[in-house]
């Protein structure tokens, strides 16, 4: 069945550094790519998605880039923000196969001033 | 716009006793599905509901049921309560089953918690 696998947390950064986030995926059929945020005490939020191979998906600050040669999608961000401190998750939704998301394991996020 | 939200957002069980988690989706949205979050893990995907019927069903029990109503709100129903139900449950709206951004829009989760 569609997986997706990601570097495993935490991560502690302190504020302005570089963010890579690494995610690979596993899918039957040509999924969407995305990547859901979690704060402290809150549901999940999208943050961007891809939905074909060569797509870049960007938002506030962040950018991935759905690799089809290398079912990658890793995320990243030239600078930090303490604001930034979450937990990150990579998913694929394959809409030929079924109606569900797959999501990665989460990766901690810990940005320090 | 109101967002997707859910109750209780805490309740603790005992283990063997039932519980009814509850969904209001986002305005406009006809598709609800249900995940299952443990402690420090992703999200694992329960079911789907699409014009009051189930339409997609992840690797869990029969025990774990649901229901969509008319106005698209949704119900998770878990019998038999067990030690590893403790966990987030998620709750996620979107326009339509198929096709679109495909994005999920979720709620901020019912934490239940069995002893």
């Amino acid at each position: 069945g569609d997986s997706v696998t990601q570097m495993e947390g935490p991560v502690t950064l302190s504020e302005e550094a570089c963010l890579t986030i690494n995610c690979t995926y596993t899918a039957t059929g040509y999924p969407s790519l995305f990547w859901y945020v979690q704060y402290p005490g809150e549901g999940l939020q999208l943050l961007l998605k891809a939905t074909k191979a060569d797509d870049k998906g960007s938002n506030k600050g962040f950018e991935a880039t759905y690799r089809k040669e290398t079912t990658s999608f890793h995320l990243e961000k030239g600078s930090v923000q303490v604001s930034d401190s979450a937990v990150y998750f990579c998913a694929l939704s394959d809409q030929d196969y079924g109606q569900n998301f797959v999501f990665g394991p989460g990766t901690r996020l810990s940005v320090l001033p | 716009e109101t967002g997707v939200t859910q109750s209780p957002t805490h309740l603790i069980k005992t283990r063997g006793q039932q519980v009814t988690l509850r969904c209001s989706s986002q305005s406009g949205h006809n598709t609800v599905s249900w995940y299952q979050q443990a402690l420090g893990q992703g999200p694992q995907f329960i079911f789907q509901y699409y014009r009051e019927e189930e339409n997609g069903r992840g690797n869990f029990p029969p025990r774990f049921s649901g229901l969509q109503f008319p106005n698209y709100s949704s119900e998770l129903n878990v019998n038999a309560l067990e030690l590893d139900d403790s966990a987030l449950y998620l709750c996620a709206s979107r326009p339509s089953p198929t096709g679109g951004t495909g994005e999920l829009f979720f709620g901020e989760g019912s934490r239940l918690t069995v002893l």
